[in-house]
């Protein structure tokens, strides 16, 4: 199984400050056949489901704002605010769709 | 717009079967693959189980394979997920959601599954 690393596991910010979420996986997830990284960030607020923040490692998902951004290549990959709100907090997630099982990070919360 | 709704979740005793039903409306359901995932309660995500659009190709999570069976029936725009021999263990939120590269991910809000004597 792919094993997806996220550091750190708790992040205090201040509001307006930068916060910067580190995911590493145990091995590429660039899709040889449509060259995509099939990585994506799920960010879950208190009692809610997780939705869907960045897809196929820099494409943000309808509706997020873009203090959000997402780079990487191949193995390292990272999920960055610009300015951080209140809204923003909750457990941020990567997860690997290039191979079943499809694997999650252990979870950011930023807080 | 796109939506998952989970049902079927409750209090079953170890041993027991469940069956977990996700309904979708908003898009063209039998384009999809979906898929099945699981939270322990106050811990992270678990892939459990997932089926191509066309229901041909299931795959399972090694927890969960030989006790769970997954299926879809696409006049009802719904996709099962049945648990037998259910382990305490198995106490966890399940979420359902649509698989896509690209935008079209979208997840349902989940149902409770408690698995207890």
């Amino acid at each position: 199984d792919i094993v997806m690393t996220q550091s750190p596991l708790s992040l205090p910010v201040t509001p307006g400050e930068p916060a910067s979420i580190s995911c590493r996986s145990s091995q590429s997830l660039v899709d040889a056949d449509d060259g995509k990284t099939h990585l994506d960030w799920y960010l879950q607020k208190p009692g809610q489901s997780p939705q869907l923040l960045m897809f196929t490692l820099s494409s943000r998902a309808s509706g997020v704002p873009d203090r959000f951004s997402g780079s990487g290549s191949g193995t390292d990959f990272t999920l960055k605010i610009s300015r951080v709100e209140a809204e923003d907090v909750g457990i941020y997630y990567c997860m690997q769709h290039i191979e079943f099982p499809y694997t999650f990070g252990q979870g950011t919360k930023l807080e | 717009q796109d939506q998952l709704v989970e049902s079927g979740g409750g209090v079953v005793q170890p041993g027991r079967s469940l069956r977990l039903s996700c309904v979708a409306s908003g898009f063209i359901f039998s384009s999809y693959d979906m898929y099945w995932v699981r939270q322990l309660p106050g811990k992270g995500l678990e892939f459990v189980a997932h089926i191509s659009f066309d229901g041909r190709k299931k795959y399972f999570a090694d927890s969960v394979k030989g006790r769970f069976s997954i299926s879809r029936d696409t006049s009802k725009r719904t996709v099962f997920l049945q648990m037998k021999s259910l382990r305490p263990e198995d106490t966890a939120m399940y979420f359902c959601a649509r698989d896509a590269v690209g935008p079209d991910v979208s997840w349902g809000q989940g149902t409770l599954v408690t698995v207890s004597s």
